[in-house]
């Protein structure tokens, strides 16, 4: 059974960092590209940065360019989402989620997800 | 950015009647390799998104046979046959063909 267990969010000021870890299982973690996805209260879904089986490719949305920094150690099976100079919008329930493929870009299928860490973002 | 229109909203039904949920995207989600990469996931309250169906009406294992979903090009619809008290929750659509993903506003169906 595939299993993912996000961690690290928490409440943080703007302008802080935060880091986020996602341990998975049930899976040949390599072989699949990985996501993160995130829900602001209330409201619905947005991918955020996706990176590639092996980790030589990464994307990011445009919200998230040149402040997020997405990466994984694989042989650990745990993916990671660095967070700089947070602002209040990204306050959000971050997912972790399972691509279909190894390539992380399009065409873009998510197989699963895990529940998600809870980042607070206010002064 | 390709946006994902759902339809209605909200959606309250009867236990044991159907329901439906439409998905239009502005832009036609067929891929260069002949697929069409859409897809349905429910989110029941408290719980992370399930992705139900896949690639239109490819249904995901575990998933009860009273859900199913159709279309083509832009235009696309998640069905449920009879709706039982487990269905609760928001359904939301995905669009996996162009870059970047994108999803629709979700549909919060509801027990009448």
């Amino acid at each position: 059974e595939v299993q993912l267990l996000e961690s690290g969010g928490g409440l943080v000021q703007p302008g802080e960092s935060l880091r986020l870890s996602c341990g998975a299982s049930g899976f040949t973690f390599s072989s699949h590209a990985m996501s993160w996805v995130r829900q602001a209260p209330g409201e619905g879904l947005e991918w955020v940065s996706g990176i590639s089986g092996s980790g030589d490719s990464t994307y990011y949305a445009d919200s998230v360019k040149g402040r997020f920094t997405i990466s994984r150690d694989n042989p650990k099976n745990t993916l990671y989402l660095q967070m700089n100079s947070l602002r209040a919008e990204d306050a959000a329930i971050y997912h972790c989620a399972k691509q279909s493929r190894a390539a992380a870009g399009n065409p873009f299928g998510l197989q699963a997800w895990g529940q998600g860490t809870l980042v607070t973002v206010s002064s | 950015d390709v946006v994902m229109t759902q339809s209605p909203l909200s959606l309250p039904v009867t236990l044991g009647q159907p329901a439906s949920i439409s998905c239009r995207s502005s832009q036609s989600l067929v891929y260069s390799d002949g697929n069409t990469y859409l897809n349905w996931f429910q989110q029941r309250p408290g719980q992370s998104p399930r992705r139900l169906i896949y690639q239109v009406s490819k249904r995901d294992s575990g998933v009860p046979e009273r859900f199913s979903g159709s279309g083509s090009g832009t235009d696309f619809t998640l069905k449920i046959s009879r709706v039982e008290a487990e269905d609760v929750g928001v359904y939301y659509c995905m669009q996996g063909t162009h870059w970047p993903p994108t999803f629709g506003q979700g549909t919060k169906l509801e027990i009448k």
